[in-house]
Order: C-alpha cells, then structure tokens, then sequence
C-alpha cells in the first residue's frame, strides 16, 4: 500500500513535553496538508506545503506549533510544550498537482493524548 | 469555499440503497463537490467528486442537481462496513484548496 503514511499512531505525553509526528505522502505528491480533529468534529486545517516551501497557515497553529517539509518530500509536525487541550488526531494529507484537480488523500492519523 | 448542509444521522437498512443529501445553495461556478467519509478512528477517506455531472464510480454515485445547489451520494447497496460519518465538500480546484469540514452526516447500517 503506498498510501499516507503516519507516525507514531498513537501518543501518550505528560503536559509540557514536546512531540514530533512524521508523515510520509504518497510518491510523487508535491502537495502536503496537516489537519487536526478533537472528538465530535471533523477535522480542520491547520497548514499546508507546496514542495518545501510553507504556503499556508491556519489561525489555528500557534507558535507552539511547527511544521517541515525539509526536502519536499516526508514532513514533521512538532507542538512545543504540550497542553492538554492539544489532544487530538493529527490529519496528514498529500495530493498531486495536476490540471484536472488535485483529490486530496488523508492518512490514518496521529493520535495524541497529553495528561 | 462555500458551506454545506447535511443532515446529522441517517439510518439505512443493509442491503438497501443509502441516499445521502447535500445542499450547497451558495456554490460557485468554479466549485466542485466532493465527499469523503470517516469510519471511526481512522482518517478521512476520499469516495467520489464532480462538477456538474453525474459521476460513478466503485464506491458511490453522486447526483448533482442542474441549478447544481445540492446533490447526493448513492450508496448502491449499503453494508455494516458503510457505517461513517460522511462529509460533503465544496472546493475549488485551483491552488491551496484545502477542505473545509462540517459535521457531516453520521450514517448507520442496519442489519
């Protein structure tokens, strides 16, 4: 299968701590996407890649928060000093760049837990 | 991207065909619809998309009405599995568009 893939799938952190997911997209999608999703909601976006390059970010990630995209291909999501409101399934999603439209495919998610 | 409305639960019989409505009344001309579902605990999973015209494919079907303000995603013959909460989704295909979830709809199979 050579679908988004995540990582770790599951966290358990204590508060203050600091946590690193790492998403490999599907080969040859120049486009990466993270989201994040509490209980009871869908997901919502919180910033995206084009190759390297850093294009998007949502209100949503605060200076806690850091993504990476080194070399345009996997990408780290890094929360800085956790809180517990930061538990949460962590999105990766990738998708081409083609002119016919770009379906965005999501992984299976990261969950985090911070006590 | 514009917003949609979805119903919060359906229930459908196993077997039988689920219909799941959508309403986008404030869709732009350059907008597709997409749907995705999510099965509990895992991540959202892409089903089917379209612009204007009906579109088919293994998963699902999805109707889009002329005036194209809502259509709807046809589950030919629904199973325990199909059990999801399904998203519907207005996008433009042209450069960030990243998706905008609502709540979606929370379907269930029964046996």
């Amino acid at each position: 299968d050579t679908g988004v893939s995540q990582d770790p799938r599951h966290k358990i952190t204590k508060r203050g701590q600091n946590v690193t997911f790492r998403c490999d997209p599907i080969s040859e999608h120049n486009r990466l996407y993270w989201y994040r999703q509490t209980l009871g909601q869908g997901p919502e976006f919180l910033t995206y890649f084009q190759n390297e390059a850093q294009l998007e970010k949502s209100r949503l990630l605060s200076d806690r928060f850091s993504a990476e995209r080194p070399k345009g291909s996997f990408s780290t999501l890094e929360i800085q000093r956790t809180e517990q409101g930061d538990s949460a399934m962590y999105l990766c999603a990738s998708s081409p760049r083609t002119s016919s439209g770009n379906t965005i495919y999501f992984g299976e998610g990261s969950w985090l837990t911070v006590v | 991207d514009a917003k949609t409305t979805q119903p919060p639960s359906m229930d459908c019989a196993e077997g039988r065909a689920a219909n799941l409505p959508c309403n986008h009344s404030t869709i732009s001309g350059n907008e597709y619809v997409y749907w995705y579902r999510q099965i509990h605990s895992q991540g959202p999973q892409y089903i089917i998309h379209g612009l204007k015209n009906n579109e088919t494919n293994e998963m699902a079907s999805l109707i889009i009405t002329e005036d194209r303000k809502s259509s709807t995603l046809i589950l030919p013959h629904a199973t325990l599995r199909d059990t999801a909460v399904y998203y519907c989704i207005v996008r433009v295909v042209t450069g960030a568009n990243n998706l905008f979830f609502g709540t979606g709809t929370r379907l269930t199979v029964i046996p």
